[in-house]
């Protein structure tokens, strides 16, 4: 069956520093893979998706990804945060658009 | 840009209430969704609906209907409201059912049921 997880359930990074949240999926064939934010109060915005091709995915906002095989792995990054940033943040698995399955969320704290 | 609109922000409501949770879409997508969202259990998928009439179980439907009348407008039915279903409520649609772009997804509506 298909899961996500995200192992850390809360991360706090202080602004300028580098970020990488970690994702982990089960899927038996090629998956496709989303990463999703959500600002306080707000709904879900796709931030980069990953289908096939080049293993490393730039998205908006300054992020990026990279899709590993291997390590069954889909982990976001960005080189330098800002404290507009802070929000939580889902990575998603699925086999086609119609049904896609959420991470937990990892929820990102800037400090100052 | 697409736009889904989520009718309410805010909603209180009492146990045993009838609840109708509204969702519009703009640009012809096909798919919509209904997730509900709780802290540390992720989105999970309330129902689904591809087509206009047609609806489809997700992973949690159990006191929930949905109702899609219309291309647009896809409605989750919470038929008698308890203090469980207290949760954030998000809408979502996606353009086909085979393309691959992702969901966009409407605001939100946080319910709660007292």
């Amino acid at each position: 069956a298909q899961s996500v997880t995200q192992p850390d359930i809360h991360i706090t990074v202080s602004e300028g520093a580098s970020l990488e949240l970690r994702c982990n999926y089960s899927y038996g064939a090629t998956p496709y893979l989303f990463w999703y934010v959500q600002s306080p109060g707000q709904g879900l915005q796709l931030l980069l998706k990953y289908f096939s091709g080049d293993t490393l995915v730039q998205g908006i906002k300054g992020f990026e990804a990279e899709f590993k095989r291997s390590q069954s792995s889909f982990n976001l990054r960005k080189p330098s945060v800002h404290w507009s940033d802070a929000a939580e943040y889902f990575c998603a698995v699925g086999s086609s658009a119609s049904k896609i399955i959420f991470g937990s969320g990892t929820r990102l704290s800037i400090r100052p | 840009d697409v736009k889904v609109t989520q009718s309410s922000r805010y909603l209180v409501k009492r146990t045993g209430e009838k609840v109708f949770l509204e969702c519009v879409q703009d640009m012809d997508h096909e798919n919509m969704f209904w997730y509900r969202q709780d802290p540390g259990l992720g989105l999970r998928l309330i129902y689904f609906s591809y087509d206009v009439k047609m609806k489809e179980k997700g992973d949690i439907p159990e006191g929930y209907s949905v109702s899609r009348e219309k291309k647009e407008r896809f409605s989750l039915i919470l038929e008698s409201a308890s203090t469980n279903q207290t949760s954030m409520y998000l809408c979502a649609s996606s353009y086909r059912r085979e393309d691959y772009y992702g969901y966009t997804f409407g605001s939100g509506t946080r319910l709660t049921v007292v």
